[in-house]
């Protein structure tokens, strides 16, 4: 079964940073781009950002470029996000979520763990 | 920036059929997924590529679409149904977002 468990979150200081880890089983994790998404308390969900499966390609949603960053180590099966310049706006459950490939592109989040919970105090 | 726009709520009563629509400019040229999530727990795909179902999904759920909107059926709506609905696509660039989320609840 495709397992994606998240870990890492916690509660920080405004302007602190942390770093999330998403550790995956089940599935031939290198054959598989990766996401990050988070959904505020009370609110809906939001993409982060996205890393394609050899870690060429990323991209980030605009509110958290130049503050977070997306890698992934295919031999620990493992995806992180490194969250700088954390702020309160930032408190999240944070979900990460796999693309499946199919013939001419990729479904998205077909799969996603269960989250960690990230408290930006300010 | 691009949005995905929901009704925030829809109430069925069991049995009947709720339906949950989604609009965006963009929804004509990329493909929409629904997901389903429920209180405390990680949302689960429902619909992919407008209308494919993933195995395991119960058949009373369908998707169309039909211009900038697209819609989720939920045929034969059950008390486990109650949940948030999100839709999902992407921009002209192929940026993703999520709709604004629709919460069920089942009278």
């Amino acid at each position: 079964d495709v397992q994606l468990v998240e870990s890492g979150g916690g509660l920080v200081q405004s302007g602190g940073s942390l770093r999330l880890s998403c550790v995956a089983s089940g599935f031939t994790f290198s054959d598989y781009a990766m996401n990050w998404v988070r959904q505020a308390p009370g609110k809906g969900l939001e993409w982060i950002s996205y890393i394609s499966s050899s870690t060429t390609t990323t991209f980030y949603t605009d509110s958290v470029k130049g503050r977070f960053t997306i890698s992934r180590d295919n031999a620990k099966n493992s995806l992180y996000l490194q969250m700088n310049s954390l702020r309160a706006e930032d408190t999240a459950v944070y979900y990460c979520a796999r693309d499946r490939n199919i013939p001419g592109g990729r479904i998205p989040f077909d799969y996603w763990g269960q989250g960690t919970l990230v408290t930006v105090s300010s | 920036s691009y949005e995905l726009t929901q009704p925030p709520s829809v109430s069925v009563s069991p049995g009947q059929t709720a339906r949950i629509t989604c609009s965006g400019d963009a929804l004509p040229k990329q493909y929409a997924y629904w997901y389903q999530q429920k209180p405390g727990q990680a949302p689960v795909m429902l619909i992919y590529k407008d209308r494919e179902r993933p195995s395991g999904i119960p058949e009373r759920f369908s998707g169309s679409s039909s211009g900038t909107t697209v819609t989720l059926t939920i045929s034969g709506v059950q008390a486990e149904d109650e949940a948030d609905y999100y839709c999902q696509s992407a921009d002209i660039s192929g940026t993703y977002v999520f709709g604004t989320g629709t919460k069920v609840t089942v009278l």
